[in-house]
């Protein structure tokens, strides 16, 4: 089946500093990644919605200068929170549509101190 | 906004069929009901879909009424790891601009 690789699964940072996430489409291409932020006991949020190609599309809300999506190829999309703080900490997954649907990454904890 | 409603959490036993309850009154003709779920600190993971029929796979069950404003999702013999949040989303199938938004989903507690 579809597999969604998503990179680091969990990563560590200081405050100011800027943290990249990678999401891969492992055995088939996807012209379209998502990206979602989920805080504790709380639901996923769609933050982004990447094209192969373009620009993403952020939702309403989200700051798209702090949250660079680049999708350069057909299977590869990565989130970089710019001068990430502690209020950013969340679990961050990524999903990418593909001929079969929707595939999830197992999502990226990150934690900024 | 979601376009269903579901209970907030349920408890089923250990061995016994989970029936996982959605409504989704507002439905439109050409969108699917697609059930994921989420093990905790995991990404989604795909369960089952259907447009009117009911459908069965290894995992599930879905039961879909006649009006299809609502369906139930039937897992026939839980067990410890389906514990998880079960999320019923409705969607048209593969459209261009189509995403997946989540509502607040299901909190299935399998009991030992």
């Amino acid at each position: 089946g579809a597999v969604v690789s998503q990179h680091p699964s969990w990563v560590i940072c200081k405050s100011g500093t800027s943290v990249k996430i990678e999401c891969r489409s492992l055995d088939f291409q996807a012209t379209t990644m998502f990206w979602y932020r989920q805080f504790p006991k709380q639901s996923l949020m769609l933050m982004a919605t990447s094209n192969e190609g373009s620009k993403a599309t952020y939702e309403q809300g989200v700051e798209k200068d702090k949250f660079l999506i680049n999708h350069a190829s057909l299977t590869l999309s990565t989130l970089t929170v710019t001068s990430a703080h502690p209020e950013d900490s969340s679990f961050y997954i990524c999903s990418a549509r593909g001929g079969q649907g929707y595939t999830f990454g197992s999502g990226t904890r990150l934690t900024v101190v | 906004d979601a376009k269903t409603t579901q209970p907030t959490s349920m408890d089923c036993a250990e061995g016994r069929a989970a029936n996982l309850p959605c409504n989704h009154s507002t439905i439109s003709g050409n969108e699917y009901v697609y059930w994921y779920r989420q093990i905790h600190s995991q990404g989604p993971q795909y369960i089952i879909h259907g447009l009117k029929n009911n459908e069965t796979n290894e995992m599930a069950s879905l039961i879909i009424t006649e009006d299809r404003k609502s369906s139930t999702l039937i897992l026939p013999h839980a067990t410890l790891r389906d514990t998880a949040v079960y999320y019923c989303i409705v969607r048209v199938l593969m459209n261009r601009d189509d995403k997946i938004i989540f509502g607040k989903g299901t909190r299935l507690h399998i009991l030992p």
